[in-house]
């Protein structure tokens, strides 16, 4: 069993619509981040999230540290978005990563 | 601020051979981790290191796969000899500090090794 889910695994999604990644994990944590990596490979980080919620630019992302859930929101979604978006916990001093959601925005 | 670089970009390679990454993590960062991404699944920690100083390797295949980061800046990570089945994206991240209940724990992640084993 993964420590940390992550659904859907693919999203195609039409331009401009809001799309949302969900992320459930196992483990307690102190902090959660979204990742976002492209084809070949590189990685940015998005977010880094203990409580609450964060806003940059159209992304939001949430955390329910009781329900040990996360969402990335992705408002006016735009085919640049098109990536996989990997949550991924820091708990127990190590990181545990989700498999990615695999997110295809067509024009 | 520049980030973490890692080189080479790409490697191929034939099975039995040895390769070496290099990474630069970002300038004060004392924590530095080796992934290993198979296609198709999220990053699997190698090694992590607290300055120069190994602090979870467990998940690193220690009969051919060795990592130093001797003067706690930069780290090379060696496969020797390689199979099949290390073909995949090799990722260097650096964060601040390492400590658990420290909130600048944030991961900066280089661009990645593409290494494809023939």
């Amino acid at each position: 069993k993964n420590e940390v889910e992550q659904s859907p695994q693919n999203l195609t999604a039409q331009e401009g619509e809001f799309i949302t990644i969900n992320c459930s994990y196992s483990v307690g944590i102190s902090a959660l981040h979204w990742l976002q990596q492209h084809p070949g490979g590189g990685i940015v980080s998005l977010f880094m999230l203990s409580s609450g919620k964060k806003k940059h630019g159209r992304l939001i992302a949430t955390i329910n540290i009781q329900e040990k859930h996360s969402s990335l929101h992705i408002t006016a979604s735009h085919p640049r978005d098109s990536a996989v978006y990997i949550c991924a916990v820091r708990g127990d001093n190590q990181f545990y990563f989700g498999t990615g959601t695999s997110l295809t925005v067509i024009p | 601020e520049a980030g973490v670089a890692q080189s080479p970009r790409y490697k191929i390679i034939e099975k039995r051979q040895s390769v070496a990454f290099w990474c630069n993590p970002i300038s004060g960062h004392a924590t530095l981790y080796w992934y290993q991404q198979i296609l198709g699944q999220g990053p699997k920690l190698l090694i992590q290191f607290q300055n120069n100083g190994v602090v979870d390797d467990s998940q690193l295949p220690k009969d051919r796969f060795s990592a130093e980061r001797l003067k706690g800046v930069d780290s090379t990570l060696k496969i020797q000899p390689a199979k099949l089945e290390d073909s995949a994206v090799y990722l260097c991240a650096s964060s601040l500090v390492g400590r658990i209940s420290s909130s600048y724990n944030e991961q900066f992640f280089g661009p990645g090794t593409r290494l494809t084993v023939l």
